[in-house]
């Protein structure tokens, strides 16, 4: 079967730099995404990763390792509206989302 | 500029009754889905549709119905609404085919008792 796996929950504190791992098992890979989702709201994209490799944006960067089937979400310089949960989806050899329950992350001042 | 529009917001349902979700999209995107979110759960993709015209099965499609007459809307209909399909709805689009950055709605919070 397909599975993601991603932590339930963890808690960071504000300024400190937090990593969000994630790993999968698909019938094949046509890259990975990452979401965030504010309690009570849509999903909005954060990144996309098809190649091996890190990809900065900001405070985010996304790293790919298809070989040992991971990903990881990095936020630095957290701040209290990072607070949300964090959606990790690959997409599989028939071009279908796969989706990870998801990560909920708690910063504390 | 909206994007997507999901009516309505909230639901509250009786067993057995009809309830179609509206989705509507400003962006003129080819591709719209349709998604369940449960807690403890990923997003389940129920059905899809890769252009106007066209719909295709997800992953639990059992219980619902979609069409897609032309390119901004996209309705989802619970024909016999049952208590498990107590849920948040998203209605998303991209531009093109997966894979490609989904733009979802607010959200449908539909609970039936």
């Amino acid at each position: 079967g397909q599975n993601i796996d991603q932590p339930t929950e963890m808690t960071a504190t504000e300024g400190a730099i937090v990593q969000i791992n994630c790993t999968y098992q698909t019938s094949g890979f046509n890259g990975l995404f990452w979401y965030q989702q504010h309690a009570g709201e849509a999903p909005t994209f954060l990144s996309y990763n098809v190649l091996d490799g890190l990809e900065e944006k900001g405070r985010f960067s996304s790293f790919l390792s298809r070989s040992k089937g991971y990903s990881y979400l990095l936020l630095k310089e957290l701040q209290m509206k990072d607070s949300a949960s964090y959606l990790c989806a690959v997409a599989d050899s028939n071009y279908q989302l796969i989706w990870g329950a998801g990560t909920k992350l708690i910063i504390k001042p | 500029i909206a994007g997507i529009t999901q009516a309505p917001t909230s639901q509250i349902l009786a067993a057995g009754r009809r309830m179609t979700l509206r989705c509507t999209q400003d962006m003129r995107h080819n591709a719209m889905y349709w998604y369940r979110q449960d807690l403890g759960l990923g997003l389940r993709l129920i059905h899809y549709s890769n252009t106007a015209g066209t719909t295709g099965k997800g992953e639990v499609p059992d219980g619902y119905s979609v069409s897609r007459a032309n390119t901004d809307d996209f309705p989802l209909t619970l024909a016999s609404a049952v208590p498990s399909q107590t849920s948040v709805y998203f209605c998303a689009s991209s531009e093109g085919r997966a894979p490609q950055e989904l733009f979802f709605g607010e959200g449908s919070r539909l609970t039936v008792l």
